[in-house]
């Protein structure tokens, strides 16, 4: 079946550094959401992009949809300790006009003190 | 708040126990999923209720038995469960007009744990 691979699967970084993450596929999708889990809570959508190229900011993250439809990019400007959590990216594939929503193992975000 | 609210939200259960999960959304929504979720693993789509009515069951085995009773609630019925069955089970609700294609918002979900 489909599958996305996000990388990378944890990260450890210094609070103010700038993060950057990413989902790939060999398979193309129509629609890539990316998520935040915050310890003990459900995942909550972040982005959502809907077409190739397109690069959509929320605050200090931006998200990217890859020209290729295969992948796409999460970066978090200036991390603060509030950005800890594990990130998720989705994408939502059509086959025979059946859409499937495929995640990624996700990413998990640790500032070291 | 999220909207979507999920009781217990830890559980510890015998192998040959039965308990039930319970999801309630207050978004107004019409579609309800659960979610199974363990660690570094991508989150797995068990079942999928549109206006009450099950639109997907993922080949989930029968131990986990879903009743959607209308659109605000959802129950995951459990019995006989085995250890892998440990997980976090999310539930998750959307408009319902869209499909997958919806956003869909989560519980802080159940850490269920199987002895």
């Amino acid at each position: 079946g489909q599958q996305l691979n996000q990388s990378p699967q944890s990260m450890f970084i210094q609070e103010g550094e700038d993060v950057s993450m990413n989902c790939t596929s060999s398979s193309i999708f129509n629609t890539w959401l990316w998520y935040k889990q915050d310890p003990g809570e459900g995942p909550v959508l972040l982005i959502a992009l809907y077409k190739a190229g397109e690069l959509t900011s929320n605050g200090r993250l931006t998200a990217q949809f890859g020209i290729t439809r295969k992948d796409s990019f999460l970066n978090i400007s200036a991390s603060i300790p509030s950005d800890v959590g594990i990130y998720f990216c989705a994408g939502l594939a059509a086959e025979d006009s059946n859409y499937q929503l495929i995640w990624g193992a996700g990413t998990k975000l640790i500032i070291k003190p | 708040e999220t909207g979507v609210t999920q009781t217990p939200r830890h559980l510890v259960m015998g192998m040959t126990n039965k308990k039930s999960l319970k999801c309630e959304q207050h978004l107004g929504h019409n579609a309800m999923y659960w979610y199974k979720q363990s660690a570094k693993k991508p989150l797995e789509l068990m079942f999928v209720y549109n206006f009450k009515e099950q639109t997907e069951n993922n080949s989930v085995p029968s131990r986990f038995s879903p009743e959607c009773p209308n659109s605000s609630h959802l129950f995951l019925h459990l019995h006989t469960l085995q250890p892998e069955d440990s997980a976090l089970y999310l539930c998750a609700s959307s408009q319902g007009l869209r499909g997958l294609t919806d956003t869909q918002y989560f519980g802080p979900g159940t850490r269920l744990t199987v002895l």
